[in-house]
């Protein structure tokens, strides 16, 4: 089975602290994706990577970042916490664009308070 | 663009009821459809998936068939248990797109009462 875990399930922030949230697939996978979920708006995507140092902006990138220097590992970076991004993320990962049912396979998430 | 619009939740029924959450969707292309869940404190699971059209997508007692010509890819159960509680999300992705995106409907909640 596809597994996707995150770094953590609770985290608790100051505003202004540089936040670092983790997500690790274990298939493989060439996508991997960011997305916050917030009661009444659904799933937003914040980031997604298509490949080992690729990178594109989603729907709401706005005081995000990423990386992924290895293909396994996507961090989402949070250069200076603010208390609007309290907020559930979630990373997901799928196989390579193109494929007929390209599922993606999500992680358990990590709800984040910024105080 | 592509988007795909489900029913307002939340919806409430007893046990064994009879469960349809509507779903129907705009695209561009040949899309793959998905049904994902939700239960409480955890990430969303695949639920089932259909990938063209008139297929039926079947699991854990759930159908949902992919209707070309009214756009839709509504969800069904003959008769929910309360462990079926949870937020389901319809979903498309575009078979021609590059990037392997979805896009997500609003999600529709289900309170099944014993």
């Amino acid at each position: 089975d596809v597994k996707v875990t995150q770094s953590s399930r609770y985290l608790v922030k100051r505003t202004g602290e540089k936040v670092f949230l983790e997500c690790v697939q274990d298939m493989d996978h060439e996508n991997m994706f960011w997305y916050r979920q917030d009661p009444g708006l659904g799933l937003r995507l914040i980031y997604f990577s298509y490949d080992v140092k690729m990178k594109e902006k989603g729907d709401i990138p706005e005081g995000y970042s990423v990386s992924r220097e290895k293909k396994e590992r996507f961090s989402l970076i949070l250069e200076s916490a603010s208390t609007n991004q309290t907020s559930m993320y979630l990373c997901a990962s799928s196989l390579s664009s193109g494929r007929v049912g390209n599922e993606q396979y999500f992680g358990p998430g990590t709800r984040l308070t910024v105080t | 663009g592509d988007s795909v619009t489900q029913m307002e939740g939340p919806v409430t029924l007893s046990e064994e009821a009879f469960l349809t959450i509507n779903c129907t969707y705009t695209a561009t292309g040949y899309p793959s459809l998905f049904w994902y869940v939700q239960y409480p404190g955890e990430g969303l699971q695949l639920l089932l998936k259909a990938t063209k059209a008139d297929d039926k997508g079947s699991n854990k007692g759930f159908e949902a068939t992919y209707r070309k010509e009214t756009t839709s890819f509504h969800l069904e159960k003959g008769s929910v248990q309360v462990s079926d509680s949870a937020v389901y999300f319809c979903a498309l992705s575009d078979l021609w797109s590059n990037t392997g995106k979805l896009i997500f409907g609003q999600g529709t909640t289900l309170q099944v009462k014993p």
